[in-house]
């Protein structure tokens, strides 16, 4: 299958300081790309669909300013949390839209998880 | 209003079993279907799908089953096998290639020796 990479795979940041996920697709390109967070033993929690070219468009009670995506290129989108604070540790993960077989469907394909930890 | 539903939030099978795990969807749109299993602490992996147009789709040990009419489908593994043990999401999604899949919210599987 496809792949995505995210990095970097952990990450322990003081509070206050502002820290930076990178989400690639390395073999495809993906127009949309989308953000993840998961809280333990809990589901997948869509924050984000990130869009190149464009904004992000968020999720009801996703702060915007707080979780800022770019979407620079076909191969690689950012989610940069700014001002961390110990809530916010968390399990990120991206995944990234990919179409293949005839008709074209969707598959999403995602990234191992960054680990979030805010002092 | 959840779309996807795993009623089940987690399942036990005996080793060399038949591993069943059931989704539930509301929107008659949907016509693409998914299925991924996620280790703790990893990405989710994709799995299996299958279209609307057919009922049936399997991949090794791994067979999806889709009722329209009932809005279900399930995922069987078998034989079951320890690495089996994870957490599976199934997700579904419309035609419209802007719809965004929707995923259920797990069903975590204990296989046991």
């Amino acid at each position: 299958g496809a792949v995505v990479s995210q990095h970097p795979s952990w990450v322990i940041c003081k509070s206050g300081t502002s820290v930076k996920i990178e989400c690639r697709s390395l073999d495809f390109q993906a127009t949309t790309m989308f953000w993840y967070r998961q809280f333990p033993k809990q589901s997948l929690m869509l924050m984000a669909t990130s869009n190149e070219g464009s904004k992000a468009t968020y999720e009801q009670g996703v702060e915007k300013d707080k979780f800022l995506i770019n979407h620079a290129s076909l191969t690689l989108s950012t989610l940069t949390v700014t001002s961390a604070h110990p809530e916010d540790s968390s399990f990120y993960i991206c995944s990234a839209r990919h179409f293949r077989g005839a008709p074209r469907r969707e598959t999403q394909y995602f990234g191992p998880g960054t680990r979030l930890l805010v002092l | 209003d959840q779309q996807v539903k795993q009623n089940s939030p987690s399942l036990s099978v005996q080793e060399g079993r038949i591993s069943i795990l059931n989704c539930d969807y509301t929107n008659s749109m949907f016509d693409y279907f998914l299925w991924y299993k996620k280790y703790p602490a990893e990405g989710p992996t994709f799995l299996i799908s299958i279209s609307s147009i057919k009922d049936k789709n399997e991949d090794g040990r791994f067979t999806v089953f889709l009722n329209k009419s009932a809005k279900h489908l399930s995922l069987h593994i078998v034989p079951s096998q320890p690495g089996d043990s994870a957490v599976y999401f199934c997700a579904a999604s419309r035609m419209n290639r802007d719809d965004k899949i929707i995923f259920g919210k797990g069903t975590r599987l204990h296989i046991l020796p």
